[in-house]
Formats: structure tokens, C-alpha cells, sequence
């Protein structure tokens, strides 16, 4: 089973700073596999990028996501007050889904 | 507008089942496979598999498999999450998602609003 590791666990930032989030597979995974949610409080969570680097509908371009292979990242250019939140990577694989465990980005 | 409404929040006992239903709408229900997603308080989430509304085929995770059983109505487009033998780590905020694939993958781009199961004698 491969397992995704996010970095950091919390990431604190102010509004208007850039954001870099990482999530590590145990073993190398198609790019196509790697998928992005962002989850606030009370809430479900929310598709921004699937195949490592694709936004989803309606996600602003300020969300772009990179990487290959075991390294991936999520990067948020300029943060908004909105973004505050917690973010999941997911993999596809073996028709089995697996969840990181999320990074919380918080107000400094 | 694509709409994935979940039922209400559930308090079962150790050892009992609980149902959870998904009733979609604003897209063709047999067009899309519907997931079983769950969160622990404060935790991540756990992919529970999924359902195809057309055939009624299934693919459990096998952390769960002999424990859920996921079933669909078509005339009523609605899915259901059955659980039993529930413990206490059980607990969790319950999601029912729609699987869009795209290049040989899927991902969850609806999301229902979430069913609270609580486990607790």
C-alpha cells in the first residue's frame, strides 16, 4: 500500500504570502493519480487539482499544482483570507484511494 | 445545479448497524460512480469504496470489507452506506462523493454535506 506523507503538519502564513505544500508518496505514482481537496471547518472538502498539475472548474489560478514521481506540491501564489483551511493530497491506485493527512494553513 | 444530499445524523450503539443514505440530483445519476469517504474527529479522511448506480457493482476497501455494504435505488437516485457491528472508532463525519474520471483516474468533485455516526453505549 502506498502511503502519502504531507509537509508540513501546519504551515503558518499571512494573507498575500505564498504558500508551498508537499505531499510524499512511499513509492514513485503516475502524476495522473495525484489530486488536491481543500477542506474548511464544517465542511466538505473541495476537488482543486487532479493529475498533479490540472485545476479543477471553477478554481483560481492562484492554486497550481506540480511534481512526479514521489514529490509533489501545491503551491497557493497570494494568499486570500478564504484559503485558511486544511489540505488533503489523494491517490489513485490498484482502484483503491488513499488520503495524506492533511496540512492545516493557518493566519500567522 | 449537481446536488449529493446526505440523511441526518445517526447515534448507534456498539455492535448495531447504521444506514446512511445519498440522494443526487442535477446530473445523470447512473453516470457517475458514487464513494464512500469518512473523518474521524480531527482526523484525515479514509476512502471506503464505491458503488456504480447503473449496474450495482461495488469495490469495498478491504479495511471494511464484510462490514459495509453500499447499495442503490435507481427510481429514486439515491445510494446507501450500511455499516454494521459499529465501535466506538467508528465515529466519524460519513461523505458521500461523485467519482469523475478523467485520464484514467478519478477523483471526488461533489461532495455531499456529511452524516454524523456517532458510536457511543
Amino acid at each position: 500500500e502506498i502511503v502519502l506523507t504531507q509537509s508540513p503538519g501546519t504551515l503558518s502564513l499571512s494573507p498575500g504570502e505564498r504558500a508551498t505544500l508537499s505531499c510524499r508518496a512511499s513509492q514513485s505514482v503516475s502524476s495522473s493519480y495525484l489530486a488536491w481537496y481543500q477542506q474548511k471547518a464544517g465542511q466538505a472538502p473541495r476537488l482543486l487539482i487532479y493529475g498533479a498539475s490540472s485545476r479543477a472548474t471553477g478554481i483560481p489560478d492562484r492554486f497550481s499544482g506540480s511534481g512526479s514521481g514521489t514529490d509533489f506540491t501545491l503551491t497557493i501564489s497570494r494568499l486570500e483570507p478564504e484559503d485558511f483551511a486544511i489540505y488533503f493530497c489523494q491517490l489513485y491506485g490498484n482502484a483503491q484511494y488513499t488520503f495524506g493527512q492533511g496540512t492545516k494553513l493557518e493566519i500567522k | 445545479q449537481v446536488q449529493l444530499v446526505q440523511s441526518g445524523a445517526e447515534v448507534k450503539k456498539p455492535g448495531a448497524s447504521v444506514k446512511v443514505s445519498c440522494k443526487a440530483s442535477g446530473y445523470t445519476f447512473t453516470g457517475y460512480h458514487i464513494h464512500w469517504v469518512r473523518q474521524a474527529p480531527g482526523q484525515g479522511l479514509e476512502w471506503m469504496g464505491w458503488i456504480i448506480p447503473n449496474s450495482g457493482g461495488t469495490n469495498y476497501a478491504q479495511k471494511f470489507q464484510g462490514r459495509v455494504t453500499m447499495t442503490r435505488d435507481t427510481s429514486t437516485s439515491t445510494v446507501y452506506m450500511e455499516l454494521s457491528r459499529l465501535r466506538s472508532d467508528d465515529t466519524a463525519v460519513y461523505y458521500c462523493a461523485r467519482g469523475l474520471s478523467i485520464m484514467g483516474t478519478t477523483m471526488f468533485d461533489y461532495w455531499g454535506q456529511g452524516t454524523l455516526v456517532t458510536v457511543s453505549s
